[in-house]
């Protein structure tokens, strides 16, 4: 089946240092979204990437969708501390009927040092 | 504000009892909900899609009799552990799309079950 692997598994940094995080597809997909989970916390909607080679910023953010569609990055530049979390990506491999399946790679925990 | 509302946030029960979790959406008809577990520190693993009148899809490896999954209207939908063990223990999280089916996702504040 689909797999969508994420590297690396932890991260810290000292903050302002910038972070970046990696999804890989084993299979070309139709979109790709990013999720942030605080600890203790739910996953949280970051942005939806659907054509080949997207880039989109959310201030800090850049979000990249590569051009098979099959990789992803999310990069933030000067972390801060309120950027703690784990990043998850979500492939979504729409099946025959047009609904979404998200897979979620293994997140990657970004810790802070201030 | 949730769109989507998840109860209880935890619950601890005995082995052998029974536990039902509710996510209703708050301002939206959800026609599919979907159901995740995630362990300590790991990624979320799909369960089941949750379909309001018909029967849920789901995923190889989940048990269809041990996790019985109910939407019987377009904002609520149920997950029921039945006779757990300690095993079940987890974060279990709805979610659904708000937006269409192939819209992201909102996520329900999760339940963690704590089975003694």
């Amino acid at each position: 089946g689909q797999q969508v692997m994420q590297i690396p598994q932890y991260q810290h940094v000292q903050e302002g240092e910038d972070f970046t995080t990696y999804c890989n597809s084993s299979t070309t997909l139709s979109n790709i979204q990013w999720y942030k989970q605080r600890p203790g916390g739910h996953p949280v909607f970051l942005i939806q990437l659907v054509k080949s080679g997207e880039v989109k910023k959310q201030k800090r953010l850049t979000f990249q969708f590569g051009e098979a569609k099959k990789n992803s990055s999310l990069h933030i530049t000067a972390t801060q501390t309120t950027d703690v979390g784990t990043y998850f990506c979500a492939g979504d491999n729409q099946n025959f009927q047009g609904a979404q399946k998200l897979v979620f790679g293994q997140g990657t925990r970004l810790t802070i040092n201030p | 504000g949730a769109v989507v509302s998840q109860h209880p946030s935890w619950v601890i029960c005995k082995s052998g009892t029974s536990v039902k979790i509710e996510c209703r959406s708050l301002d939206f008809q959800a026609t599919t909900m979907f159901w995740y577990r995630q362990f300590p520190k790991q990624s979320l693993m799909l369960m089941a899609t949750s379909n309001e009148g018909s029967k849920a899809t789901y995923e190889q490896g989940v048990e269809k009799d041990k996790f019985l999954i109910n939407h019987a209207s377009l904002t609520l939908s149920t997950l029921t552990v039945t006779s757990a063990h300690p095993e079940d223990s987890s974060f279990y999280i709805c979610s659904a799309p708000k937006e269409g089916l192939t819209s992201p996702l909102h996520f329900g504040n999760g339940t963690r079950l704590t089975v003694t």
